[in-house]
């Protein structure tokens, strides 16, 4: 399965501010995803990100919140902006693995402050 | 009513044991499941996939998917400390493209 590099590990940030998280693949994946798990809950899907268009958000997440930028085949940002505490999570993206299912980078865990 | 439910547990079980591990779907036409297993600290990390009705085995694990009555379990034998993590339960639902439902997962405990 592909191996994804996921980039900060963690970090504490003012609110107000904004945080890009970066996740670079081993191999060029048409899709990409991004997710949030808040503590104590399950993973939610903030959007799919494919290379040249723009990504799909899903119900209660807005592109002005969680901009993404997929500007190739193995490598995506997503960007929290106006942090909030409330926005503090881990934050994972994921492709799919070689025969099924979907592998996940080592997660971006948030706080904010 | 949640897509995906799980008992949150703790569920504690001594060495050698087997854990049983239950998850409930609601959409009666999702078609992949899967089971990750997560470690504290940790991103998730897949162990187990079925797609039709009855067993699978792989190993020490065996999943287990009754879609009449809408439900997916995952059974460990002989249980090894190494095997305490959070495991979590994703379904994939009819119609929804490549979005997957997870549950909120059940911590398992393996008590040397």
């Amino acid at each position: 399965s592909a191996v994804i590099s996921q980039k900060p590990s963690r970090d504490i940030c003012q609110r107000g501010t904004s945080l890009t998280i970066q996740c670079q693949v081993d191999s060029q994946v048409t899709m990409m995803f991004w997710y949030r798990q808040q503590p104590g809950q399950s993973l939610t899907l903030i959007a799919t990100a494919n290379q040249g268009s723009e990504a799909t958000y899903e119900s209660g997440f807005v592109i002005d919140k969680f901009p993404i930028s997929r500007p190739n085949l193995t490598f995506s940002t997503l960007t929290v902006s106006n942090m909030s505490p409330e926005d503090s999570s881990i934050y994972l993206c994921s492709v799919p693995a070689t025969y099924y299912g979907y592998t996940f980078g080592s997660g971006t865990r948030l706080t904010v402050v | 009513q949640k897509e995906v439910e799980q008992n949150s547990g703790p569920l504690s079980v001594p060495e050698g044991a087997i854990a049983s591990l239950n998850c409930t779907y609601s959409d009666r036409g999702s078609q992949s499941f899967f089971w990750y297993r997560q470690y504290s600290g940790k991103s998730p990390e897949l162990i187990m996939s079925i797609y039709s009705n009855g067993d699978k085995e792989d190993g020490r694990f065996t999943a287990q998917l009754n879609k009449a009555s809408q439900y997916v379990s995952l059974l460990i034998r002989d249980s090894q400390p190494s095997d305490s993590a959070t495991y979590l339960c994703a379904v994939n639902p009819t119609n929804t493209g490549n979005q997957f439902y997870f549950g909120t997962g059940t911590s398992l405990t393996v008590i040397p």
